[in-house]
């Protein structure tokens, strides 16, 4: 099975942009039939899927949060990136990167973002 | 969007106890339902997908049914190590979870 690791800034001031990435280890990211996904949960609450990108770098982002939403792939280091634009408050969360077929069956450990000045 | 609302929110159960948490969903998803269980500061580990089937390692005291709308995960004869979040998700469009439900020690 695949782990994920997330790296990225723990802090990001409010209006700016949260940027993480997440590195795939022990299979390709361009393995057929996976989407790349990254997932948020606010302190004590449930999970938010955000949105998913295939290899190809076809995305398919939540609704709610497409219109602040970027995700990338680069596929000759094995990692995607998210880019979250004009964060509040309401964005700080455990993020997670996540890998599926169907269900999520590799996640990585999660990293706690704050919105914070 | 479909939404998926389990319950309880909260459940209290001794070690050996039977228990069942409930998923429904705002619309019927066929059996594209999965659970997950998670505990303090670690990611949620699939136990369940297609509704009914156990992941590889998942121990057989997890079970789960239901289709179209109604889904339940069971477990039979709760250990000490079950106690924990656990949440379902529906993979019928796209991606939404449950809010979660505790599994707390009485």
């Amino acid at each position: 099975q695949v782990q994920l690791q997330e790296s990225g800034p723990g802090l990001v001031k409010p209006s700016q942009t949260l940027s993480l990435t997440c590195s795939v280890s022990g299979g390709s990211i361009s393995r057929g039939g996976h989407y790349w996904s990254w997932i948020r949960q606010h302190a004590g609450t449930g999970l938010e899927w955000i949105g998913y990108i295939y290899y190809s770098g076809r995305t398919y982002y939540n609704p709610s949060l497409k219109s602040r939403v970027i995700m990338s792939v680069d596929t000759s280091k094995n990692q995607f990136s998210l880019k979250l634009s004009s964060v509040t408050a309401a964005d700080t969360a455990v993020y997670y990167c996540a890998g599926s077929g169907a269900t999520f069956d590799s996640w990585g450990q999660g990293t706690l973002v704050t919105v914070s000045s | 969007d479909i939404q998926m609302t389990q319950s309880p929110s909260t459940l209290s159960a001794s070690v050996g106890d039977r228990v069942t948490i409930t998923c429904r969903a705002s619309q019927s998803i066929s059996d594209y339902l999965a659970w997950y269980q998670q505990k303090p500061g670690k990611a949620p580990k699939l136990l369940i997908y297609e509704a009914s089937t156990l992941e590889i390692g998942v121990p057989s005291r997890f079970s789960g049914s239901g289709s179209g709308t109604e889904f339940t995960l069971t477990i039979s004869g709760l250990q000490p190590d079950d106690f924990a979040t656990y949440y379902c998700q529906q993979y019928d469009s796209y991606y939404t979870f449950g809010q979660g439900t505790k599994l707390e020690i009485k």
